[in-house]
């Protein structure tokens, strides 16, 4: 069975701390997709890793990936109130079909 | 800059009724997806659909369910005898490439009462 699973399910964090967010996936896939969704709204795209190594940044937030591990990871650097929001790893499948399965999510609220 | 979109934004529907949750994924796109997200849940894949033929559903996507690509710019997911619990918010999501970045259209939240 295809299983991604995200920890922490539920964060909070002071403004300006640093944190981690972990995303684990149980067959092999080298393409991982992070996603941000905010309360009654869409699914935002925030980064796309397609290789092992890979590494993005955009702003206060940096994925990687290690596909050896079957990990990723989104790292926060001196969160922000406005980075409070469900973040959601999506590891695609594409064994002769093609399909994204998300992780659980974790929703993040960065306190003032 | 090209976006799916899907309508209605909203419908509420009585439980046995029929309903159809309309996307128009991104003009060059091939690969299409149908998604739902339980209020407060995790994001569960629906159904993959490629060359005008499913390619992948999962077990939520029962008898009750069905996609069409009616002309060359929409595309469908019906349920054909509501339930209570498909109370949901219905993403649609396109990929020019399969296993590329999907992109998600704003979802449709149906409400089933």
């Amino acid at each position: 069975e295809l299983k991604v699973e995200q920890n922490p399910l539920f964060l909070s964090m002071q403004e300006g701390k640093n944190y981690t967010i972990y995303c684990n996936y149980s067959t092999t896939s080298d393409r991982l997709y992070w996603y941000r969704q905010d309360p009654g709204k869409s699914l935002e795209s925030l980064f796309v890793l397609l290789s092992n190594g890979a590494v993005k940044q955009e702003g206060r937030l940096m994925a990687s990936l290690d596909t050896k591990a079957r990990l990723s990871t989104l790292h926060i650097t001196a969160a922000v109130h406005d980075l409070s929001a469900t973040y959601f790893c999506a590891v695609a499948f594409t064994s002769g079909t093609y399909k994204y399965i998300f992780g659980t999510g974790t929703r993040l609220k960065v306190l003032a | 800059e090209p976006e799916v979109t899907q309508t209605p934004s909203h419908q509420v529907t009585q439980m046995g009724q029929e309903v159809i949750l309309r996307c128009v994924p991104i003009s060059n796109h091939l690969y299409f997806y149908w998604y739902r997200q339980i209020l407060g849940q995790k994001v569960e894949f629906l159904v993959s659909f490629y060359n005008n033929e499913i390619s992948e559903k999962s077990e939520i996507f029962d008898d009750q369910f069905s996609v069409e690509r009616p002309d060359g710019s929409n595309f469908t997911l019906k349920i054909r005898s509501t339930k209570l619990e498909d109370s949901a918010m219905y993403f649609c999501a396109s990929s020019d490439r399969g296993g590329a970045e999907a992109f998600f259209g704003q979802g449709t939240r149906l409400t089933v009462v």
